[in-house]
């Protein structure tokens, strides 16, 4: 079946500008999960949703970033006024459940803030 | 609160050589554990993943890792490394949904 999927792949914006980064889980996976990947560096945790709701935002780096689910589905991650630090990949993953469940990946989308 | 450690961020091995990668954790409850595997502008792709059915684990591709609990470490391994295996390795640990990654370890595989 399909994996997980995001868009856009690559997204090159100017410092100030926001920008929005989608994500479309495995079908009929409840949790999904935003994780960021600087160069040369490990993932760090974003955002963790249990069906629309998200009761884990504690990896959201500044109130530039925000997320949202619908539909149990499809999430947008939303960064505001983007600076150069927020340069990075930025991973979606899903899971059927979420305690200990396997997290199955996306491609990610690259961010280059000039 | 969990982390973890990769040692050694950067790995090269002849082909057909051993490869072992290391990984040590620290996790307040018993955990789960997982290898992923990353290729060049790609996502992640999971090896493996330790849920304490069995302290050695087998995954995909050839490779396996051991749980070992005295030690807090979750080593991969594979007896025999392929030019295909050259990749960025990252060991993951959770005992809930938030994956603490280490920074991961490239590995170069010469002819």
């Amino acid at each position: 079946g399909a994996g997980v999927s995001q868009s856009p792949s690559n997204k090159v914006t100017e410092k100030g500008k926001d920008v929005e980064l989608r994500c479309d889980p495995i079908s009929g996976h409840t949790a999904l999960y935003w994780y960021r990947q600087r160069l040369g560096q490990g993932l760090e945790f974003l955002i963790y949703f249990q069906g629309n709701s998200a009761p884990d935002k504690s990896g959201l780096p500044s109130d530039r970033f925000s997320a949202e689910r619908t539909g149990e589905s499809v999430s947008t991650l939303t960064i505001q006024r983007t600076q150069q630090e927020d340069s990075a990949v930025y991973l979606c993953a899903s899971s059927l459940e979420s305690f200990g469940d396997t997290q199955y990946f996306g491609p990610g989308t690259r961010l280059t803030v000039l | 609160a969990q982390s973890v450690t990769q040692l050694g961020s950067h790995v090269s091995v002849s082909e057909g050589a051993l490869v072992l990668l290391r990984c040590n954790y620290s996790s307040s409850v018993p955990p789960y554990l997982f290898w992923y595997v990353q290729y060049p502008n790609q996502g992640l792709q999971l090896l493996l993943k330790y849920t304490s059915a069995a302290t050695l684990v087998k995954g995909i591709n050839g490779f396996e890792a051991e749980f070992k609990k005295s030690e807090t470490s979750f080593h991969l391994t594979k007896p025999s490394a392929h030019m295909s295996d050259a990749a960025e390795y990252f060991c993951a640990v959770t005992n809930d949904y938030k994956l603490s990654f280490g920074a991961g370890t490239t590995v170069t595989v010469r002819a």
